[in-house]
């Protein structure tokens, strides 16, 4: 059964750093893998879809990385910004369709 | 480009009382998906239809909750009788096919029964 883990649960950070949010799957046996962005009381925002044949994807000043072998995603963020605290979650397509989300990082951008 | 529409924004009932969801997707999107999100979780699917057919119902309480999209395009969700554990936001999400595709998510139902 694919779980898919996210650290840290939360992050805190001043205005200006770089960082890196972690995403962990157990089932290297994957379609893709997508990173959403969700603000309080919306929906989700697809940031970055890798498919399982690519090793990242950018835009602007987001750029996720995959190893598929490791079973391992990095969200990297360049430069925050206030607007960019919001709640990021990974989620892996199953080659049998099916999107299993992690359980998201609360990111904080502290101006 | 209208986004996926769902209603009511919130909704606040007491236990054992019925409740139902609309979600109208984007329009051509042959694939709907009503999510359960849990405060603190990620969401997880209750069911997937392709078109006016399910494609995968498995996580979804049977014994309470329903869905339906008869014309293959908007869909109710219905919980009867709810519990105090249905409290949580249902989200609908819409894409053009079926599978590894981006989907579209609407802004959510936020349940909460007392």
């Amino acid at each position: 059964k694919q779980e898919v883990t996210q650290i840290p649960a939360a992050l805190s950070v001043p205005e200006g750093e770089n960082l890196v949010l972690n995403c962990s799957f157990t089932d290297s046996a994957i379609y893709n893998l997508q990173w959403f962005r969700q603000d309080p009381g919306k929906g989700l925002t697809s940031l970055l879809l890798i498919q399982s044949s690519q090793r990242e994807q950018t835009s602007g000043r987001l750029n996720a990385s995959l190893d598929k072998s490791s079973g391992r995603s990095t969200l990297y963020i360049a430069a925050s910004q206030p607007g960019d605290s919001a709640t990021y979650l990974c989620a892996v397509t199953s080659n049998t369709g099916k999107l299993i989300f992690g359980q998201g990082t609360t990111l904080q951008v502290k101006p | 480009e209208a986004g996926v529409a769902q209603s009511p924004r919130y909704k606040i009932i007491e236990k054992r009382q019925s409740v139902a969801f609309w979600c109208n997707p984007i329009s051509g999107h042959a694939t709907l998906y009503w999510y359960q999100q849990i405060l603190g979780q990620g969401p997880k699917l209750l069911i997937q239809f392709q078109n006016n057919g399910v494609v995968d119902d498995s996580q979804l309480p049977k014994d309470r909750f329903s869905a339906e999209r008869l014309k293959g395009v908007d869909s109710t969700l219905k919980i009867q009788p709810a519990k105090l554990e249905d409290s949580a936001v249902y989200l609908c999400a819409s894409s053009v096919g079926q599978g590894a595709e981006k989907l579209f998510f609407g802004s959510g139902t936020q349940l909460s029964v007392l």
